[in-house]
């Protein structure tokens, strides 16, 4: 079971970005997919979920209106995407997949994407 | 919306020692709680969910307890592997609050 993440990736202010996440190992549609923000030295950050049979998304307040997460489920990977991008997004986003019982967390983690938001 | 909230935001402490983290939510969360550990430049690795529940090759040294709003992680032995910044998360089907985390640092 994997969660292979698309690498770094620098930008610059007002450009957009679509980061993506494949999953690989597992019915990838059976198993909600959550992304989480890491601004440099600081915590975890939850920004929302997609399930991927049905496409229900949900966002953190924090996040609702910044970013868009979707899914393919033909190719089995999720998407986080910005359509402007702001020095303030700087940060490590991982994707994390729900387990598969009912109290299950977040049990196995993408490596992570590096994105850098600088003019 | 819930908050969770970690205490203390740094413990120095040393190897062999027994160390207890703690987590607070701002209401019930009813056992929804999980930890992770996270080491720089790394992912967060899930160590406990469900509360008490060790995730799949977590050492027993490990161990989850509380109820209602307090929780804690207790690591009875400290081993040097165990020096990293620890998350508490709130969970549910659609929301993931973590703790703003604890780092344990060598004494």
């Amino acid at each position: 079971v994997q969660l292979l993440q698309s690498g770094i990736e620098v930008r610059k202010p007002g450009e957009s970005l679509k980061i993506s996440c494949k999953g690989s190992g597992y019915t990838f549609n059976n198993y909600w997919i959550a992304w989480v923000r890491q601004m440099p030295g600081k915590g975890l950050e939850w920004m929302g979920v997609i399930y991927p049979g049905d496409s229900d998304t949900r966002y953190s307040p924090s996040f609702q209106g910044q970013v868009t997460i979707s899914v393919d489920k033909s190719i089995a990977t999720a998407y986080l995407q910005w359509d402007s991008l702001r020095a303030s997004d700087t940060a490590m986003y991982y994707c994390a997949r729900r387990g598969p019982d009912y109290f299950d967390s977040l049990d196995v983690w993408g490596q992570g994407t590096t994105v850098a938001v600088s003019s | 919306d819930i908050q969770v909230t970690q205490s203390p935001s740094t413990l120095s402490a040393s190897i062999g020692d027994r160390v207890t983290l703690t987590c607070r939510a701002s209401q019930s969360i009813s056992g929804w709680l999980a930890w992770f550990q996270q080491k720089p430049g790394k992912a967060p690795k899930p160590l406990i969910y469900k509360t008490s529940s060790l995730e799949r090759g977590v050492p027993s040294r490990f161990s989850g307890s509380g109820s209602g709003t307090e929780f804690t992680l207790t690591i009875s032995s400290l081993q040097p592997d165990d020096f990293a910044t620890y998350y508490c998360q709130h969970y549910d089907t659609y929301v993931y609050t973590f703790g703003q985390g604890t780092k344990l640092e060598i004494k």
